[in-house]
């Protein structure tokens, strides 16, 4: 069964700093891998997806890469602003067996906290 | 934009009632799913379609059923609500392969009392 284990669960930095959020899988054989932005008591926003024949994927301040061998993706956020606190997830998916998508694992996320 | 809506925000009910949660996404998707998020334990997938009329259990769908009449609209029911059902209950939508995006509506948490 996949497991999705994210560290640290929880992160303090000042405002500026560059930082690295990690994420590792049990099961290499996934089909995607998807960073998501979580805000108390809100729904999840897509942050980056990475297919598995990629190695990563950027959008403004953010890069995600991904090693399937090895278990690993990691999330790189540049210049940190304190709009950046939430929680961050990742989550891997296989293909179902029946032939359609199957759900996401999910880690249980890192608490971010940028301070000002 | 993808845009995935789920019916409440906020929803208390008492034990032993029916509980119906809506989920609506407008993008055409075919596959839907449902999730629960509880501290410590993060999201865990109770059920999803990847077509009208079909649903494929996930890791704990014990307490709960789903209905897919219409590709846009899937329903997560709770046939007794228990306490134990207290959660965030959360409906993300995919186009219909696996290596596409997950969108997610904003959640519905539930309290049973």
């Amino acid at each position: 069964k996949q497991e999705v284990t994210q560290i640290p669960a929880a992160l303090s930095v000042p405002e500026g700093e560059n930082l690295v959020l990690n994420c590792s899988f049990t099961d290499s054989a996934i089909y995607n891998l998807q960073w998501f932005r979580q805000d108390p008591g809100k729904g999840l926003t897509s942050l980056l997806l990475i297919q598995s024949s990629q190695r990563e994927q950027t959008s403004g301040r953010l890069n995600a890469s991904l090693d399937k061998s090895s278990g690993r993706s990691t999330l790189y956020i540049a210049a940190s602003q304190p709009g950046d606190s939430a929680t961050y997830l990742c989550a891997v998916s296989l293909l179902y067996s029946g032939g359609g998508a199957d759900g996401l694992t999910f880690g249980k996320g890192t608490h971010l906290i940028i301070q000002p | 934009d993808v845009k995935v809506t789920q019916s409440s925000r906020y929803l208390v009910k008492r034990t032993g009632e029916k509980v119906f949660l809506e989920c609506v996404q407008d993008m055409d998707h075919e596959n839907m799913f449902w999730y629960r998020q509880d501290p410590g334990l993060g999201l865990r997938l109770i059920y999803f379609s990847y077509d009208v009329k079909m649903k494929e259990k996930g890791d704990i769908p014990e307490g709960y059923s789903v209905s897919r009449e219409k590709k846009e609209r899937f329903s997560l029911i709770l046939e007794s609500a228990s306490t134990n059902q207290t959660s965030m209950y959360l409906c993300a939508s995919s186009l219909g392969q696996s290596n596409t995006e997950a969108f997610f509506g904003q959640g519905t948490r539930l309290t049973v009392v």
